[in-house]
């Protein structure tokens, strides 16, 4: 049982590239989210998704997008990179919102 | 938006010695959950808390869920050098986890 994976580790983009953060989860959980972290703002909601085919935004969305074809998958996709997406990205799962959420060990992006 | 305030920003404390910090919120949650981010690593899970005054323990730490659900408590007792880390509570609301800005604890032997 290998929880929330994500890849990759690290990633250096220049400004206006894409890219995208893979997240995978083998809990069969049904919600997952994604969160970024930057110094002194604790974690915030970029997008999340209840279910397979249903996403919604959380706090911070724009210049993300994602997609939920499979449980098991949770990409997020950065269409064109902006120094102002550099943080920490974490995704996270759970059985539903109304429980404890596992979280990955995240990857770290840098926009030049 | 929903915002949760988290205090201490940061503690400074010695090995043995007992650490207790708190989340309020403007707004009432149904869950609340306490994690800690090791550097380098994402969060884990330290608590649960599913009802208004429900009281949980795990080992040496203890958390409260606030009779008003509008806070929470965390105590570390008799502190110890691995309990370095940041320590965020998360308010579950309607659809989405809530995070508090961390509390950064350092642990001097």
């Amino acid at each position: 049982n290998a929880g929330v994976t994500q890849t990759p580790k690290f990633q250096v983009l220049k400004t206006g590239q894409s890219m995208t953060l893979q997240c995978a989860q083998d809990m069969n959980h049904e919600y997952m989210s994604w969160y970024r972290q930057d110094p002194g703002m604790g974690l915030r909601l970029i997008h999340y998704s209840v279910g397979a085919g249903i996403t919604d935004q959380g706090e911070v969305p724009n210049g993300y997008n994602v997609s939920r074809s499979t449980t098991e998958d949770f990409p997020l996709r950065l269409l064109s990179a902006a120094p102002s997406q550099t943080s920490v990205y974490f995704c996270a799962s759970s059985f539903d919102h109304y429980y404890e959420q596992y979280f990955g060990p995240g990857t770290r992006l840098t926009v030049t | 938006g929903q915002q949760l305030n988290q205090s201490p920003q940061s503690m400074f404390i010695q090995e043995g010695e007992d650490v207790s910090m708190n989340c309020t919120s403007s707004s009432i949650f149904n869950t609340w959950l306490w994690y800690k981010q090791d550097p380098g690593e994402g969060p884990v899970l330290l608590i649960a808390l599913y009802k208004a005054g429900e009281l949980t323990s795990n080992g040496r730490l203890t958390a409260q869920f606030g009779i008003t659900r509008k806070d929470s408590f965390l105590n570390i007792s008799a502190s110890i050098p691995s309990d370095v880390g940041i320590y965020f509570c998360a308010g579950q609301g309607t659809d989405k986890l809530i995070f508090g800005t961390g509390t950064r604890l350092q642990v001097f032997p």
